[in-house]
Order: structure tokens, then sequence, then C-alpha cells
């Protein structure tokens, strides 16, 4: 079983729709969870932290986690196709230092 | 968000070289700074993590005397990829750690390596 579950996708949703990006992971206690977004060519960029139960909202985004389920969201409201790119789900480990990924969501928004 | 910089963004070489790069946190004092490296369209792949002063710790199957790292101050590390092959050729890309309560990385803009 992989540590941090992602579906790879593509997901694709039209311009303006809300898109649901979901992550998995198998450590029970994780403490720290990360959504970052890549583009392709580019480095990851950190675009949400969440680290308690419930959600979190940054602008069009919203973080969820739920520890019992060990189950982390990210929301994207009113999606446009500049939020095109791969999504890496992070979640810190045990060692409380290293980020370990998933596979990442390539999220595809059309025009 | 914290601002961490890499330089240079481009490098060719040739076979036999050495290659330094730079990672440098500008806005805040990185107590740990990370070392990935990207193949195209794969994931990134943890290196080595480096904690000022200290010496770095390799993942598994990374050569530590291939690719030397340097953290000697908490705004800077350095990867220096000795007697690079093409099968070295990468995208390379430093995060880095203030540390605090939930140890958010921030990454680097990344280096591209060309080794010819």
């Amino acid at each position: 079983q992989k540590e941090v579950e992602q579906n790879s996708g593509p997901l694709s949703v039209p311009e303006g729709a809300i898109a649901s990006l979901n992550c998995t992971y198998s450590d029970r206690v994780s403490q720290s969870f990360f959504w970052y977004r890549q583009y392709s060519g580019k480095s990851p960029e950190l675009i949400m932290s969440i680290y308690s139960n419930g959600d979190k909202e940054d602008g069009r985004f919203t973080a969820q986690l739920n520890k019992a389920s060990q189950y982390v969201s990210l929301l994207i409201r009113d999606s446009q196709p500049s939020d095109s790119a791969t999504y890496l789900c992070a979640v810190i480990g045990t060692g409380f230092q290293k980020l370990v990924f998933g596979t990442g969501t390539r999220l595809l928004v059309s025009p | 968000g914290a601002v961490v910089s890499q330089h240079p963004s481009r490098v060719i070489c040739k076979s036999g070289t050495s290659v330094k790069i730079e990672c440098r946190s500008l806005d805040f004092q990185a107590t740990t700074m990370f070392w990935y490296r990207q193949f195209p369209k794969q994931s990134l792949m943890l290196m080595a993590t480096s904690n000022e002063g200290s010496k770095a710790t390799y993942e598994q199957g990374v050569e530590k005397d291939k690719f030397l790292i340097n953290h000697a101050s908490l705004t800077l590390s350095t990867l220096t990829v000795t007697s690079a092959h093409p099968e070295d050729s990468s995208f390379y890309i430093c995060s880095a750690t203030g540390g605090g309560l939930f140890y958010e990385q921030y990454f680097g803009p990344g280096t591209r390596l060309t080794v010819t």
C-alpha cells in the first residue's frame, strides 16, 4: 500500500465548475498535510496546508481533513483554465521532516 | 509565502565535469533543506535532507560521493554533481523549511541540468 494515494486523473472540469481532488494516507500519526500545485516544467508551489480536522478556506481553495478516515481533499471553486496543473498531496511523516508525496492528480479545466 | 531561490536555472555541462547548484532561502532561516530530482513525467524523488551544520542524510540509492551537499548557513545549501554523466540530466529542485510547528516546505524554482 502506498503511503499517500491520489487518483492520477486527468480530472476534467469545465471552467467555472468546482474541482474536487482527493488523497488518502496510511500513516495514522501524520500531523501536517499539504497541497502543492505543479505546472508542467516548473517546481511545486505550496497552495494549502491543513493540520486540524475540518475545513480550511483560502480564496477559491478549500482543504478538508478527516484524520479518522485518513483523508484529505482540495476543492477549487470557480475553476479557471489557469488552474490546469498537477496537484500533489503531501504529508509530513513520522520523522517530522520529510514530505511524503502522492503521485499527483492532473487537473484539466476547459474553457 | 516564503521565497526560495536557486541558481543557476539552467546549466549545460560536458560529461565528466562537476556542476554546483545553489539554493537560498531569501526571507527566512532554513533549518532544513531538501534536494529533489524529477525526470520528465515522473514524480519528485527526494535525494537528501540537509540540516544546517550537519552532514546530509541521503536517501537509499543516492550516491553521496557523487551528489555532494553542503548546508553551511541557515540560508544557503549547495548541491554539487560530481563527474556528471548524461544520465544525471534532470530537473533538480531544492526546498526549505524554517521548522516551526508544522514544517511547511517551500520549493525553489528548480535547476535544469543537461549533461552532454
